[in-house]
């Protein structure tokens, strides 16, 4: 069964810090990795999709890599603003099969 | 990409009652799926409803108590049955797999008291 962890579960950083969010999983064998933004009572809003092909997906001041054989992903959020504090939900997904992580809950100080 | 739209946001209901929430998708989707989020934990796949025939439960859900429908391929709706404080979590919709995108809709915030 693919267990998906988040760490750190939160975090406060100021204005202009970069952030870095870490996902480890626990079985290598993934069709692709999605980042989600959730702010909170809310659904959930796909950031980054990353194939199991590829190392690393950027949009704009996200960027987030993939190590396949090591179980691990990271988002990059640089320059971060207050308008980025939400929860970032990683999710797995392989062999027909999707497991969230709990998320990492970030807040932005102006 | 696909929007979905969900509804009620947000309720509070009594102990024993039923809430059904409802989902519109913008375009024809094959599948759509429905989670719970209890309160700081992970997503958790209830079912995934098919257009034309009965939905499938994952392990721990039951028909009885989550009943879905599906009548075509734009909509579906997820009854909450029997409520009890347990069931207050976040009741999300969402379509797309098979290796791209997914989208969710906005949610349901549902607190039992």
């Amino acid at each position: 069964k693919q267990e998906v962890t988040q760490i750190p579960a939160a975090l406060s950083v100021p204005e202009g810090e970069n952030l870095v969010l870490n996902c480890s999983f626990t079985d290598s064998a993934i069709y692709n990795l999605q980042w989600f933004r959730q702010d909170p009572g809310k659904g959930l809003t796909s950031l980054l999709l990353i194939q199991s092909s590829q190392r690393e997906q950027t949009s704009g001041r996200l960027n987030a890599s993939l190590d396949k054989s090591s179980g691990r992903s990271t988002l990059y959020i640089a320059a971060s603003q207050p308008g980025d504090s939400a929860t970032y939900l990683c999710a797995v997904e392989g062999n027909n099969r999707l497991a969230f992580g709990k998320g990492n809950q970030v807040v932005v100080i102006p | 990409s696909a929007v979905i739209s969900q509804k009620p946001s947000r309720d509070i209901c009594q102990r024993g009652t039923s809430l059904t929430i409802q989902c519109q998708v913008d375009s024809q989707v094959t599948m759509m799926f429905w989670y719970r989020q209890q309160p700081g934990q992970s997503l958790t796949l209830i079912a995934t409803a098919n257009q034309g025939s009965e939905a499938t439960y994952e392990s721990g859900f039951v028909i009885d108590k989550f009943p879905i429908s599906r009548p075509n391929l734009t909509f579906s709706t997820l009854t909450v049955s029997n409520m009890s404080p347990e069931d207050s979590s976040i009741y999300l919709c969402s379509v797309g797999r098979g290796r791209e995108k997914l989208f969710f809709g906005s949610g349901t915030q549902l607190s039992v008291l």
